[in-house]
């Protein structure tokens, strides 16, 4: 079956810019979650969803960066007003259940935003 | 603040050695740590561990938590060149708000040498 998907896998944008990415979540998964990955560093948890809920938005770096989950389904996490610190690689995963409940967290391939 | 913090940040190795990669950490109401494999972009599962003492083990890879002293190492024994990737340590957990979240480490990356 498909895995996790995510488009654009490449953007380049415009400081000041808005940018929208996407995640298509393994059909069936009740939990998707947000994910940042900057040059050299770790993986920084940005927001999960159990359905179309984000029990908590604190993880999001700044007020700038909203995400929304529509159907149960699909992800978009959307960058207000871009600035060259959000240039990451965003990757989106997704589970069966939701945490505490532990299932694999079955990743898509990342989109690498670029803000010039 | 929460940490994870894992070491070392990088390991070049030959073949057939073993490595361990260890990961510490501080949080608050701690769930679950959980190991993952990065080779491109998308990290890929490979143990998680709730209970101190209990080795998980996979083929050539075992795991274990000591929760007393907060760390976890992985272990990989007979290391090939596939097993060259970015390991990545997170940690599960509870917020006052009633939700969850994952911490990660910055990952130890290991380069095996045939």
């Amino acid at each position: 079956g498909a895995g996790v998907s995510q488009s654009p896998s490449n953007k380049v944008t415009e400081k000041g810019k808005d940018v929208e990415l996407r995640c298509d979540p393994i059909s069936g998964h009740t939990a998707l979650y947000w994910y940042r990955q900057s040059l050299g560093q770790g993986l920084e948890f940005l927001i999960y969803f159990q359905g179309n809920s984000a029990p908590d938005k604190s993880g999001l770096p700044s007020d700038r960066f909203s995400a929304e989950r529509t159907g149960g389904s699909v992800s978009t996490l959307t960058i207000q007003r871009t600035q060259q610190e959000d240039s990451a690689v965003y990757l989106c995963a997704s589970s069966l259940v939701p945490p505490p409940q532990w299932d694999t967290q079955y990743f898509g391939p990342g989109t690498r935003l670029t803000v010039l | 603040e929460d940490k994870v913090v894992q070491s070392p940040l990088s390991l070049v190795v030959h073949e057939g050695d073993t490595v361990t990669l260890n990961c510490s950490y501080e949080v608050t109401n701690f769930r679950s740590l959980l190991w993952y494999k990065q080779e491109k972009k998308a990290p890929t599962f490979l143990f998680m561990l709730t209970s101190s003492g209990i080795e998980k083990k996979s083929g050539r890879l075992s795991s274990i938590l000591d929760k007393k002293e907060l760390f976890s190492i992985l272990n990989i024994t007979a290391t090939q060149t596939g097993d060259s990737a970015v390991y990545l340590c997170a940690v599960l957990c509870f917020l006052s708000s009633g939700t969850y979240k994952y911490i990660f480490g910055t990952g130890t990356r290991l380069k095996v040498l045939a």
